[in-house]
C-alpha cells in the first residue's frame, strides 16, 4: 500500500524558535496533504489543505502566518510553527492522496510527529 | 454541520469477547464513513469505509454497517485479540469537500489476555 513518511518523529524546541515537519509520500505522487493535530486523548482536528503548486488552504481558526505549509513538489509538503509556544506542543500528523490508486480520494497517514515546546 | 460522535472509552474487554464501538453522525451532505485504527505509536490505517446506505464495510473480522436511517456506522467484531488493542476513529468524507476527513473522539480499547 501507499506510505507517506514524517519527519521528525520527535522534537523538543525551545520558546520562540521554529520547528519544520515534513511529509513525503514514498511511493505516489501526492497532489493533496493534509496537516492535523491532535491533542492527548482527543481526536485529529484538520489543521489545513495543501495543494502541490498553490497555497494552502486553511481551516477556521487556524492561523496561517504562524503554521506555515509548503507543497512544492508531488512528493513532500512541510509544515513549519513558527515562533513556537508551549501552547503549541501536540502530535501533528499528515495524510497524503493518491489520485492513481485503486482508491482513489483515500487518504495514507504519517506516523505522526510529536512536538514539545519548552 | 458536520460531526462525527464516538462512544467513549477506554474500552476494556478480555479476548474473545464482542466488541461494539457506537458512532453516529451529522452530515449536511450524503457521506462516506470510514473507521481508522491508530495503533500504539503508529499511523492512522483505514480499517473500512462504506459509501452508500446499507453498504457493510469489513476487514480483519472487523464489519460496519452504513445506517442511514438511524446515522450509525457502528463497529462490530465477535472476538476481539490481544493485538486489537488501539484507538479507533470513526470519521465522514462529505463529497466534493475537497476529500476532508471529519473525525471522531477516537475510541480506546483494550483487550486482555
Amino acid at each position: 500500500g501507499a506510505v507517506v513518511s514524517q519527519h521528525p518523529s520527535w522534537v523538543i524546541c525551545k520558546s520562540g524558535t521554529s520547528v519544520k515537519i515534513e511529509c513525503r509520500s514514498l511511493d505516489f505522487q501526492a497532489t493533496t496533504m493534509f496537516w492535523y493535530r491532535q491533542f492527548p486523548k482527543q481526536s485529529l482536528m484538520l489543521m489545513a489543505t495543501s495543494n502541490e503548486g498553490s497555497k494552502a488552504t486553511y481551516e477556521q481558526g487556524v492561523e496561517k502566518d504562524k503554521f506555515l505549509i509548503n507543497h512544492a513538489s508531488l512528493t513532500l509538503s512541510t509544515l513549519t510553527v513558527t515562533s513556537a509556544h508551549p501552547e503549541d506542543s501536540s502530535f501533528y500528523i499528515c495524510s497524503a492522496r493518491d489520485p492513481q490508486g485503486s482508491s482513489y480520494n483515500e487518504q495514507f497517514f504519517g506516523p505522526g510527529t510529536r512536538l514539545t515546546v519548552l | 454541520g458536520n460531526s462525527v460522535t464516538q462512544m467513549e472509552g477506554p474500552v476494556t474487554l478480555s479476548e474473545e469477547a464482542f466488541l461494539t464501538i457506537n458512532c453516529t453522525y451529522t452530515a449536511t451532505g450524503y457521506p462516506s464513513l470510514f473507521w481508522y485504527v491508530q495503533y500504539p505509536g503508529e499511523g492512522l490505517q483505514l480499517l473500512l469505509k462504506a459509501t452508500k446506505a446499507d453498504d457493510k464495510g469489513s476487514n480483519k473480522g472487523f464489519e460496519a454497517t452504513y445506517r442511514k436511517e438511524t446515522t450509525s456506522f457502528h463497529l462490530e467484531k465477535g472476538s476481539v485479540q490481544v493485538s486489537d488493542s488501539a484507538v479507533y476513529f470513526c470519521a465522514l468524507r462529505i463529497y466534493n469537500q475537497g476529500g476532508k476527513l471529519i473525525f471522531g473522539q477516537g475510541t480506546e480499547l483494550s483487550v486482555k489476555p
